[in-house]
């Protein structure tokens, strides 16, 4: 069965500092692999997609950046963290598809920055 | 353009049918999906419901498709303190990729 994992959990950063959150999916090859970010009270935006090794598309400017080094990972990065940024960050996959395929989502990752 | 609607809380007394409404703008969405997401976890696919369908059932649970309102809703029996959670209408919306758009979110609270 396919599995997908997050980490880390849980982040308390600095403004102006780095970050990485990754994520990896077991049990299937070639997904689609997402980022969405959550911010407090509103629904999920989706801040990039995948759909193969270093190919990425990104749907909101902003001040973070995603990398695909290997088939089933994705990280989410920052050179320097905004206030801003702050959310719960979700990871997702899906099989590919013309159309209307269900995506799966990991367990998120909570980033506050101060 | 591309917009999800939904309200943002509903309480419940346990025992009560609980139901959820979505409104979607893209006609051309192909599926429409319910996700659950408990405090502090990531979201949880609860169903789904193709676009050609009017309703689907699934124990507990029926989705109810109005196309030509773009209309969704999701109908919990029986509900229980184990059902308080955010509910997400998500739809498959236009292009490839399956990305989703999600609404705002329905906070579900279930009170004795």
């Amino acid at each position: 069965s396919q599995t997908i994992h997050q980490w880390p959990a849980t982040l308390v950063q600095p403004v102006g500092s780095p970050l990485s959150l990754e994520c990896t999916v077991e049990g299937t090859s070639n997904p689609n692999l997402y980022w969405y970010r959550q911010a407090a009270g509103r629904g999920l935006q989706l801040l990039f997609y995948s759909v193969g090794i270093g190919q990425i598309s990104s749907e909101v400017p902003q001040n973070l950046s995603a990398s695909r080094p290997q088939d089933r990972q994705f990280i989410l990065s920052s050179k320097k963290l905004l206030l801003s940024d702050s959310g719960f960050y979700l990871c997702a996959w899906s099989v590919k598809r013309s159309s209307g395929n269900t995506i799966y989502f990991g367990e998120g990752s909570w980033l506050t920055v101060v | 353009g591309e917009d999800v609607e939904q309200s943002l809380f509903l309480s419940v007394r346990e025992g009560d049918s609980s139901v959820i409404n979505c409104t979607y703008t893209d006609s051309s969405s192909t599926y429409l999906y319910w996700y659950k997401q408990e405090p502090g976890a990531g979201l949880q696919l609860l169903t789904y419901i193709f676009s050609n369908m009017d309703m689907k059932q699934d124990q507990r649970l029926t989705v109810l498709l109005n196309k030509k309102d773009k209309h969704l809703s999701l109908r919990i029996a029986d509900t229980q303190t184990g059902d308080s959670a955010i509910y997400f209408c998500a739809e498959s919306g236009p292009g490839g990729y399956n990305k989703l758009i999600f609404g705002a979110g329905t906070r579900l609270a279930v009170h004795p």
